[in-house]
């Protein structure tokens, strides 16, 4: 499981309420990423890191933040959560950027 | 930015017949291309991967193939089994930087017994 791991792995939450969900791993990788999946539109990037306090975003970042103090994790907020945001939610590490991602175990999130 | 096709959206084969799944990709400088198999409930995980410099890759019951000038690779999966039932994903590494990494929609690979 490449040392990944998310919390919560489940979550269901009121529209407008501040969301945040964790990434941790233990192998000091320096790439570090945040997937959300959705029925018919595959994986898409969020956020990525490349070291610590270094974050750009991907192509779904409307809505979302992410921060990264400690190369160890890896930390998505949904500032105020929408029913859009009702997801399967994806971390995900690479050891160099031209190699294969290796996924956490995922973390399903509802909003109502 | 890069561009991934992915076709079918689903596959059905017989238990034992081939399974071929197809992407196509639209950065020509792309040079990495990983596969990916998700369970039901379960994480992507890495089957095979190919890189440009090479044609094709093997490894038991499963190969990539990959035309550079063609812009497209496939997957192929011989002698299906019900554990082969799963959701595969394609991907493309457009380089230049640590992003990059752009995923097909996925091929819901059914195999009927």
């Amino acid at each position: 499981d490449a040392g990944i791991t998310q919390s919560p792995r489940h979550k269901v939450t009121e529209t407008g309420t501040p969301v945040t969900l964790r990434c941790h791993q233990t192998e000091n990788h320096r790439y570090m990423y945040w997937y959300r999946q959705d029925p018919g539109h595959g994986l898409r990037l969020i956020h990525y890191s490349y070291g610590v306090k270094d974050t750009d975003k991907g192509e779904v970042s409307d809505g979302y933040s992410v921060s990264r103090s400690k190369t160890e994790d890896f930390l998505l907020t949904l500032e105020s959560a929408t029913s859009s945001q009702t997801s399967v939610y994806f971390c995900a590490i690479r050891v160099q950027a031209n190699t294969e991602a290796f996924f956490g175990q995922g973390t399903r999130l509802t909003v109502v | 930015g890069e561009n991934v096709e992915q076709h079918p959206s689903t596959l059905s084969v017989q238990e034992g017949d081939s399974a071929v799944i197809k992407c196509t990709y639209s950065d020509s400088a792309s040079n990495y291309f990983p596969w990916y198999k998700q369970e039901l409930g379960k994480r992507p995980q890495l089957i095979i991967d190919i890189r440009s410099n090479v044609g094709e890759k093997k490894d038991q019951r499963i190969a990539v193939t990959l035309n550079k000038t063609a812009k497209h690779f496939s997957l192929h999966i011989t002698e299906t089994q019900p554990e082969d039932s799963a959701v595969y994903f394609c991907a493309a590494y457009s380089g230049g930087g640590a992003d990059g990494l752009t995923f097909g929609k996925g091929t819901h690979l059914i195999i009927q017994p």
